[in-house]
């Protein structure tokens, strides 16, 4: 364990459905971001917050919807996603300096059917 | 646009042995982080190593070490004495720092078998 905690593990959605995956860090780590993990692709970062405020967003379509409401947690609020929306979803946190991921969460398995 | 290239996609290890892990990059910035990432079959994946390229010393960190050659725009990973808790997939990435982006560009990861 990182200690960095997402929940859930695994999630199956509709295209129409309305869900939110959850991320938890107590390691004192100012910055948080959301990254995807696409089968055959590389890592990719969507979203990065400081100290609850979004510091970037890299590209990323409206039906995702980052939410920070302190400096542990971090959001991700999904609507009418896409069937190439699957993936796996990882959460990772760090101290503000340099903005380098330093520990990652476990992820979630995202399936949209 | 950078890319990041790891052309083996799987390696195997005796344990205790010693194993290198490539990566070669294209950029045309002089100013960058290279950083080797590690994640485990659990998924929780960490950052193991950080290059600076105007660095011109290998980073060390216990057993990982990398050799930049930053002519060859190569940085590869070394790890000795390999253990069991070594197996894990590796991913290289770089990151710019010459833009305001905090954006990683990550290879394709090298999965590492170790052989008790």
């Amino acid at each position: 364990e990182t200690g960095v905690t997402q929940t859930p593990r695994h999630l199956v959605m509709g295209m129409t459905n309305k869900k939110s995956l959850k991320c938890e860090q107590h390691l004192g780590h100012n910055a948080m971001y959301w990254y995807k993990q696409s089968a055959k692709k590389p890592l990719e970062l969507m979203f990065v917050y400081s100290l609850e405020e979004r510091v970037e967003n890299n590209s990323v379509p409206s039906r995702f919807s980052p939410e920070c409401p302190n400096s542990s947690h971090l959001f991700l609020h999904l609507h009418t996603l896409q069937p190439e929306d699957s993936a796996l979803y990882l959460c990772a946190s760090s101290h503000q300096t340099g903005f380098l991921p330093q520990y990652f969460g476990p992820g979630t398995r995202l399936t949209v059917l | 646009a950078q890319t990041v290239t790891q052309s083996q996609p799987e390696m195997s290890v005796q344990e205790a042995e010693t194993v290198t892990l490539s990566c070669t990059y294209d950029t045309s910035e002089s100013d960058y982080y290279l950083f080797w990432y590690k994640q485990p079959p659990s998924r929780q994946m960490i950052l193991v190593i950080r290059q600076e390229a105007y660095k011109q010393q290998n980073a060390t960190e216990n057993r990982f070490s990398v050799n930049f050659q930053k002519a060859a725009k190569s940085f590869s990973l070394k790890i000795s004495d390999s253990q069991l808790g070594d197996a894990a997939m590796y991913f290289c990435a770089y990151r710019s720092r010459m833009d305001s982006s905090y954006k990683l560009i990550f290879g394709s990861g090298t999965r590492l078998l170790v052989r008790p």
